[in-house]
């Protein structure tokens, strides 16, 4: 099977502006989870989906939302964007037949200027 | 408070060399612990992962531990090499059941080994 699959691998931004970021599962996960990561803070959950439905939800503003399309692939977006949401975005994808084992993606890398 | 500590921060060793790092968790209801090895700017890849009732795990070079009662873990990397070097995450799964579950992440422990 194909792994987690991320695009774009980097991306660089300006404040205010708006990012999408895309994210395939491997084949036959329902689920996704999209992550931060920061040197200082870690990794930092922003949201799930299950079946096209957010389904956990972390303490991120407004401005981060996401969604799941019917074919399982997930895209979240970022809003009004602010130096501090520099970081690198990780999806992963959940199998629940092992344990609810989470397959990350390789990330993506935003800067924002 | 569901929390998640790994030990040390970071950690320096020279190749050829053991070192093991620690996590401690207080979470409940604890469903599994995972080991996952971070590359620099790359996603986590698994190492391990371990339920309740497992006390050892091992793959390669690599041997997680697990006591449940202490709630404490460890990861253990024997005969260290370049390409060890890197961020170790651990991360501990709670479920109520009924497909509800939550990850909680540790800080990770870095190591850098030396040639």
């Amino acid at each position: 099977k194909a792994g987690v699959t991320q695009t774009p691998r980097y991306l660089i931004k300006t404040r205010g502006q708006q990012v999408t970021l895309s994210c395939s599962p491997i084949s036959g996960h329902r689920s996704v989870s999209w992550y931060q990561q920061t040197p200082g803070q870690g990794l930092q959950f922003l949201f799930e989906y299950f079946s096209e439905t957010q389904r956990n939800k972390g303490n991120f503003p407004g401005r981060f939302s996401g969604r799941q399309f019917s074919n399982s692939r997930s895209e979240m977006n970022v809003s009004t964007l602010e130096l501090g949401d520099s970081a690198l975005y990780l999806c992963a994808s959940t199998d629940r037949d092992s344990y609810n084992e989470q397959f990350f993606g390789p990330g993506t890398r935003l800067t924002v200027l | 408070k569901n929390q998640v500590e790994q030990s040390p921060q970071s950690l320096i060793i020279l190749e050829g060399k053991n070192c093991t790092l620690q996590c401690n968790y207080t979470v409940s209801p604890f469903s599994n612990l995972r080991w996952y090895k971070q590359d620099t700017g790359r996603g986590p890849v698994s190492l391990t992962i371990m339920t309740f009732s497992e006390n050892t795990k091992s793959n390669g070079r690599y041997t997680a531990t697990l006591d449940a009662d202490t709630k404490q873990s460890s990861l253990h990397i024997t005969a260290s090499q370049l390409s060890d070097s890197a961020s170790y995450i651990c991360v501990v799964s709670v479920s109520w059941g009924s497909g509800t579950y939550k990850y909680i992440f540790g800080t990770g422990t870095r190591l850098k080994v030396l040639a």
